[in-house]
């Protein structure tokens, strides 16, 4: 139980072109999902959090517009990556957490992006 | 500023050996801790959550907590190369954020 899937998992595009990533709980409904990027030999850093049907919350440095995030059931969210450039290049992970309170969160496979 | 402390490693163990990853936290109104492993290139996988002082224990994996010294703790027994990964302790704090520690790579030597 507890899987979480993404798509694609990797992708390749050019500079200043937008690109969407999706984010499914395929066995349970996710009342919370995260977003975070991850750069090479670097920690996990969260970019939002997000609810269903609500807006989601940004941490401190992460351009909203930047990256849109739509929560639209409690199965599905999408990060797109709008007007990409090469240093937004990384492996972007979500997760998705179920019990309320509990905190576990269940991490996607990811998925690696590369702008050139 | 709450952090959550972990030493980075490498930590080399020899297989069949006990390896003890340690963590420590700021927030001693924490109240729930999680341990994941990321291997390279791949994204975390939950190992162990532990809300309770004292050991929870899962196979050959145990985790520690000891709230009083805001410490928490996993310990894999009978280590095996297919271990070797990068261990995140991970902490929801007292306003519910999750605040994650920076890793600690593990090696298991054959």
């Amino acid at each position: 139980g507890a899987v979480v899937s993404q798509h694609p998992s990797w992708v390749i595009c050019k500079s200043g072109t937008s690109v969407k990533i999706e984010c499914r709980s395929l066995d349970f409904q996710a009342t919370t999902m995260f977003w975070y990027r991850q750069f090479p030999k670097q920690s996990l850093m969260l970019m939002a959090t997000s609810n269903e049907g609500s807006k989601a919350t940004y941490e401190q440095g992460v351009e909203k517009d930047k990256f849109l995030i739509n929560h639209a059931s409690l199965t599905l969210s999408t990060l797109t990556v709008t007007s990409a450039h090469p240093e937004d290049s990384s492996f972007y992970i979500c997760s998705a957490s179920f019990l309320a309170g509990s905190y576990e969160q269940y991490f996607g496979p990811g998925t690696r992006l590369t702008v050139t | 500023q709450k952090e959550v402390e972990q030493n980075s490693g490498p930590l080399s163990v020899p297989e069949g050996a006990i390896a003890s990853l340690n963590c420590t936290y700021s927030d001693r109104g924490s109240q729930s801790f999680f341990w994941y492993r990321q291997y390279s290139g791949k994204s975390p996988e939950l190992i162990m959550s532990i809300y309770s002082n004292g050991d929870k224990e899962d196979g050959r994996f145990t985790a520690q907590l000891n709230k009083a010294s805001q410490y928490v703790s996993l310990l894999i027994r009978d280590s095996q190369p297919s271990d070797s990964a990068t261990y995140l302790c991970a902490v929801r704090d007292s306003n519910y954020q999750l605040i994650w520690g920076a890793g600690t790579k593990l090696i298991i030597k054959p």
